[in-house]
């Protein structure tokens, strides 16, 4: 079946625009994460949805971060006034509540984001 | 909270050579350990996973994976490379709760890359 999948792959804007980030988990899978991959570093954790709720986002690094997931599926990222530190690799995962694959998270290839 | 240190950032190695990936953790709690590997160019794809059970657990690609409790390490292991190995390593971490589920967020090493040359 279709892995997740986020769109768009590239994304260059300017510093202080708002920018939307879009993530299609695996279907059937009722939580999404989000994760920040900076050059160099291993991904780090944002925001952790289960169905609809955001359970964790405790990893949001400040309120110029938000996320939405509002049918339980698709979710998007929003980044308002955008700074050069903001750029990076935005990765999503999903993972699904069946038993025996309940801890393992697929990963989507990641939004590159670039801010000028 | 968890941490994951990954002790060498850059592994040249010759083909058809072991190999031996590190990494060590820390938790307040008792965790589950992953190690991703990521390909140029592409997404994060899971090699193995420890839950729980046996020690050593074997993923993908002849990789495998010891987990001492001990020395909180969750060392990879491969014992003949190829080319196509060639890749970024990643060791992540998830905290368990107290019904035996992840409490969803991974941490992750920053990261070893591994170049297998011919």
């Amino acid at each position: 079946g279709a892995g997740v999948s986020q769109t768009p792959s590239n994304k260059v804007t300017e510093k202080g625009k708002y920018v939307e980030l879009r993530c299609d988990p695996i279907s059937g899978h009722t939580a999404l994460y989000w994760y920040r991959q900076s050059l160099g570093q291993g991904p780090e954790f944002l925001i952790y949805f289960q169905g609809t709720g955001a359970a964790d986002d405790s990893g949001l690094p400040n309120d110029r971060f938000f996320a939405v997931r509002p049918e339980g599926s698709v979710s998007t990222l929003k980044i308002q006034r955008t700074e050069r530190g903001d750029s990076a690799v935005y990765l999503c995962a999903s993972s699904s509540l069946a038993s025996g694959r309940r801890n393992e998270q697929f990963f989507g290839p990641g939004t590159r984001l670039t801010v000028l | 909270a968890q941490s994951v240190t990954q002790l060498d950032s850059q592994v040249p190695v010759f083909e058809e050579a072991p190999v031996e990936l590190r990494c060590n953790y820390s938790s307040s709690v008792s965790v589950y350990l992953f190690w991703y590997v990521q390909y140029p160019n592409q997404g994060l794809q899971l090699l193995l996973k420890y839950l729980s059970g046996s020690t050593l657990v074997k993923g993908i690609n002849g990789f495998e994976a010891e987990f001492n409790k001990s020395q909180t390490s969750f060392h990879l292991r491969k014992p003949s490379v190829h080319i196509s190995d060639t890749a970024e390593y990643f060791c992540a971490v998830s905290g368990m709760s107290a019904g035996g589920t992840s409490y969803g967020k991974l941490t992750f090493g920053q990261g070893t890359i591994l170049t297998v040359h011919p």
